[in-house]
């Protein structure tokens, strides 16, 4: 059984690029969760998905961030225009239970904006 | 507003001693609570959990203790081995939470 898998690893963007992360989650699991870890910082939660659904997205920045985890196919984590404050990495996780009690992290995306 | 905080950044420890790593947390509805491991360029490993209805959850080296009046929860790991040299994150939730609060990370290093 696979675990979470993310692509890419490392992606460099320049200031103003659209940078699209993505996350397949484990066989099974209907529920994905983005989070952002900041240099020196601990992981902040970005947004909750189900199939189809956004379930909770007030981590979100509310502007040039968008995440989607459509019917077929991973979950998209979408930013337009980076900046050099979106520099991070970026770990999804995901679970087969509706409530959170136990989540399985992918390897994350380090995004790096020059 | 951190809601889960881990105070201390870094711990150093020799092989075969007790790592204690602790947490504090700052809200009463957190009822649920994990430990998670995590080496450079990794994502973070779930290690062990506890919910707010006990006090101690206990798995091979690993235990962890939770004190709801304080709202303080610490992580024992004993004996300590280099392996454990990692950054171990306390996180919390609500019982129908949808997302986990972390703490900053208390960075591990057992000395061989």
């Amino acid at each position: 059984n696979a675990g979470v898998m993310q692509n890419p690893r490392h992606l460099v963007r320049r200031r103003g690029q659209e940078a699209r992360l993505r996350c397949s989650p484990m066989k099974g699991h209907s529920h994905v969760y983005w989070y952002r870890q900041l240099p020196e910082e601990g992981l902040k939660f970005m947004v909750y998905l189900q199939k189809e659904n956004i379930i909770d997205e007030s981590g979100m920045p509310k502007e040039r961030f968008s995440a989607e985890f459509p019917k077929e196919g991973p979950s998209i984590l979408r930013i337009q225009q980076v900046v050099r404050g979106d520099s991070a990495a970026y770990f999804c996780a995901s679970s087969p239970l509706k409530y959170v009690t136990e989540a399985f992290f992918g390897q994350g995306t380090r995004l790096t904006v020059v | 507003d951190q809601q889960v905080k881990q105070n201390s950044p870094s711990l150093s420890v020799q092989e075969g001693r007790i790592s204690i790593l602790n947490c504090d947390y700052t809200n009463s509805m957190f009822d649920y609570f994990l430990w998670y491991k995590k080496y450079p360029a990794e994502g973070p490993t779930f290690l062990i959990s506890i919910s707010s209805i006990k006090d101690k959850n206990e798995d091979g080296r690993f235990t962890v203790f939770l004190n709801k009046s304080a709202k303080h929860l610490s992580l024992h790991i004993v004996p300590s081995q280099p392996g454990d040299s990692a950054v171990y994150f306390c996180a919390a939730t609500p019982n129908t939470g949808n997302q986990f609060y972390f703490g900053t990370g208390t960075s591990l290093t057992v000395i061989p």
